[in-house]
């Protein structure tokens, strides 16, 4: 079981606008730690979508935003398109345990 | 242009050893993190562990310390995962990644290895 925890699966129509939400805790996220998110399509290694919270590698487009708030922390996708379809981790860092990179569980976007 | 290069798919037997190679190029390896990251058949991501090749400090997940050895090579650019003895459970998706500092990004991506593991 993931330290951070993500729904297994969302869903959205072409053009909606769909947010995955990631929960931890005092020792990760709400410790000020960075969140992080990766997009991987199916077969495919995983990709950085976000990175410090809301900030997007080049060539990402700014229909991907993430936020931060607390012990929790988001990522929005708008104007969805079928090519979104694909499975969205978020990572950060806890600082119990002599520290640790954290995975959330993984989401399941699908493009109805 | 900076690639993570990992070697290829294996196939092993219950018990067998194995050691699996991630070759960093177009950036200073000895200044950023390696980690190996596992995905089981269906499954989501877990991290196994990170190197810094600089000074060879490296970290465990609890859920992998002792099950797997992760190391370096500064001369060749190579990180590596290694199994002394194979379960079947082991059989995923294993992929190297790189980050500035434990705590930010895996900036860049291998392409993953593939192991299966069964009798």
């Amino acid at each position: 079981q993931s330290v951070l925890t993500q729904p297994p699966s969302v869903s959205g129509a072409p053009g909606q606008r769909v947010t995955i939400s990631c929960t931890g805790s005092s020792s990760n996220i709400g410790a000020h730690y960075d969140v992080h998110w990766y997009q991987q399509l199916p077969g495919t290694a995983p990709k950085l979508l976000i990175y410090g919270n809301n900030n997007r590698p080049s060539g990402v487009p700014d229909r991907f935003s993430g936020s931060k708030s607390g012990t929790s922390a988001s990522l929005a996708i708008t104007g969805l398109q079928a090519e979104d379809e694909a499975a969205y981790y978020c990572q950060s860092y806890d600082s119990s345990l002599s520290g640790y990179v954290m995975f959330g569980g993984g989401t399941k976007l699908t493009v109805l | 242009e900076v690639q993570l290069v990992q070697s290829g798919a294996e196939v092993k037997k219950p018990g067998e050893s194995l050691k699996i190679s991630c070759k960093g190029s177009g950036y200073s390896f000895t200044n950023y993190w390696i980690g190996w990251v596992r995905q089981m058949p269906g499954k989501g991501l877990e991290w196994m562990g990170i190197i810094y090749p600089g000074d060879s400090d490296t970290r465990y997940s609890p859920s992998f310390q002792g099950q797997v050895t992760i190391s370096a090579d500064k001369s060749s650019y190579t990180a590596y995962l290694q199994w002394s003895s194979l379960k079947a459970s082991d059989t995923a998706m294993y992929y190297c990644a790189r980050q500035v500092n434990p705590a930010e990004s895996f900036q860049d991506w291998g392409q993953g290895t593939l192991i299966t593991v069964s009798s």
